[in-house]
């Protein structure tokens, strides 16, 4: 299995700073085919499903605020969010999907400093 | 707006089969991979397999020899099936639309207690 490794475990960020997660992937996640990395970002706030931001490791979902941002190829990647607002504060996850079984992340918890 | 909802037993007991099934709604499940995905309280997320709509299946091998999904398309259902349970299997499972790709549809979550 290709194991995820998120920075930091959790996170405190004033209200309108930049936030900051990172995620390593064991291998490559970069499929040669078709140069697309194979890594999705989700957000989990309490009680919900998680919800997804961020595939193809830079793509946003479509709704997803602008502030979101994901960037990175092959093994390391990072989620941004530009200006920290207060429904961000949620559990984000990364995830893998270039094999099987896909792998998430052991998640980032984000708090409001 | 595509909707998933998942329904079953909400308490199983240990050596015992639990059983889900996930409705879709306000979208087509044909030419979807369909997914099973569950949290223990307090933890991350563990994928355990998914169908497509023409029933090939897929599964997490580390569950491979316990978990069944199947797939109903006339109903717009699919299933979980996990055989011989344990307090380990505790979780919220949820059912999600995805599976070799990104998901970007998941269902509310169904809380599963395996105790006796």
């Amino acid at each position: 299995d290709i194991v995820m490794t998120q920075s930091p475990d959790s996170l405190a960020v004033s209200l309108g700073e930049r936030a900051t997660i990172n995620c390593k992937s064991s291998q490559s996640v970069l499929h040669s085919s078709n140069n697309k990395n194979y890594l999705a970002w989700y957000q989990q706030k309490p009680g919900q499903p998680p919800n997804l931001l961020i595939y193809w490791a830079s793509t946003r979902e479509s709704g997803v605020p602008d502030r979101f941002s994901g960037s990175g190829s092959g093994t390391e990647f990072t989620l941004t969010i530009s200006s920290l607002q207060a429904e961000d504060v949620a559990i984000y996850y990364c995830q893998q999907y270039y094999t099987t079984p896909p792998t998430f992340g052991q998640g980032t918890r984000l708090e409001i400093k | 707006q595509v909707q998933l909802q998942e329904s079953g037993p909400g308490l199983v007991k240990p050596s015992e089969t639990l059983s889900l099934t996930c409705t879709v709604s306000g979208g087509s499940i044909s030419s979807h991979y369909w997914s099973w995905i569950r949290q223990p309280p307090g933890k991350g997320l563990e994928w355990i397999g998914c169908i497509y709509s023409s029933g090939s299946t897929t599964y997490n091998p580390s569950l491979k020899s316990r978990v069944t999904i199947s797939i109903d398309t006339s109903n717009k259902q699919f299933s979980l099936k996990l055989n011989s349970v344990t307090a380990a299997d505790t979780a919220v499972y949820y059912c999600a639309r995805g599976g070799m790709q990104a998901i970007d549809y998941w269902g509310q979550g169904t809380l599963v207690t395996v105790s006796s």
